[in-house]
């Protein structure tokens, strides 16, 4: 089972930032926090992912909480080509570990 | 950009027909995975391949399932009697060094 929380849905307006956040309160010491996308049913496109650390890329920023139970995903200023369901996995950083996704967050960028 | 490419993008096949899904996973990665969503459903994990054999397989990934790197550059799942429950967008994924994982663009596999 998936090890993490999120919102079923959210809706964010175009242009403007997009905060998903994500639960893993059982997140243990090697394990990252990692973020994928799917667009409709296309391949899942990987994010972001961090230890950590506050980590930032040209798509999006991860926030995550000092006591590691928690992250926030940012999205600076989303735009309609955003829409899509949001993962957040914790993965353990052993080599080859398989990814398990969960129902992800929903969202919906509107004009 | 490196990407993981599939084909074919779409198969239709009947019941207790065998296929073969092709990946070509990014040239310099060395881990191997496949994952299944069925329609409106979860991405699933099936199986992860590294140094020529199967590192972890899920319990969907049963005797009718096989997984082959035949040359340098294809990885390949074989569904040997497919049945209906098999319909699914079949995705492969590649990784470097076994933790960023990247995702071909899938299979829709449709079993009649």
């Amino acid at each position: 089972d998936a090890k993490t929380t999120q919102p079923t849905s959210m809706d964010c307006a175009e242009g403007r930032a997009a905060n998903l956040p994500c639960n893993h309160s059982t997140i243990s010491g090697n394990e990252y926090v990692y973020w994928y996308r799917q667009i409709h049913s296309q391949g899942p496109q990987y994010i972001i992912h961090g230890l950590k650390n506050n980590e930032t890329n040209e798509m999006a920023s991860l926030i995550i909480t000092e006591d590691r139970k928690s992250s926030t995903l940012i999205l600076p200023h989303a735009t309609l080509r955003d829409t899509a369901v949001y993962y957040c996995i914790v993965r353990d950083y052993n080599q080859g570990g398989k990814l398990i996704f969960g129902q992800g967050t929903e969202l919906s960028v509107k004009p | 950009e490196p990407e993981v490419t599939q084909t074919p993008s779409h198969q239709v096949t009947q019941m207790g027909q065998e296929v073969i899904l092709r990946c070509v996973p990014i040239s310099n990665h060395l881990y191997f995975y496949w994952y299944r969503q069925i329609l409106g459903q979860k991405v699933e994990f099936l199986v992860s391949f590294y140094n020529n054999e199967i590192s972890e397989k899920s319990e969907i990934f049963d005797d009718q399932f096989s997984v082959e790197r035949p040359d340098g550059s294809n990885f390949t799942l074989k569904i040997r009697s497919t049945k209906l429950e098999d319909s699914a967008m079949y995705f492969c994924a590649s990784s470097v060094g076994g933790t960023t994982q990247y995702f071909g663009p899938g299979t829709r596999l449709l079993v009649l």
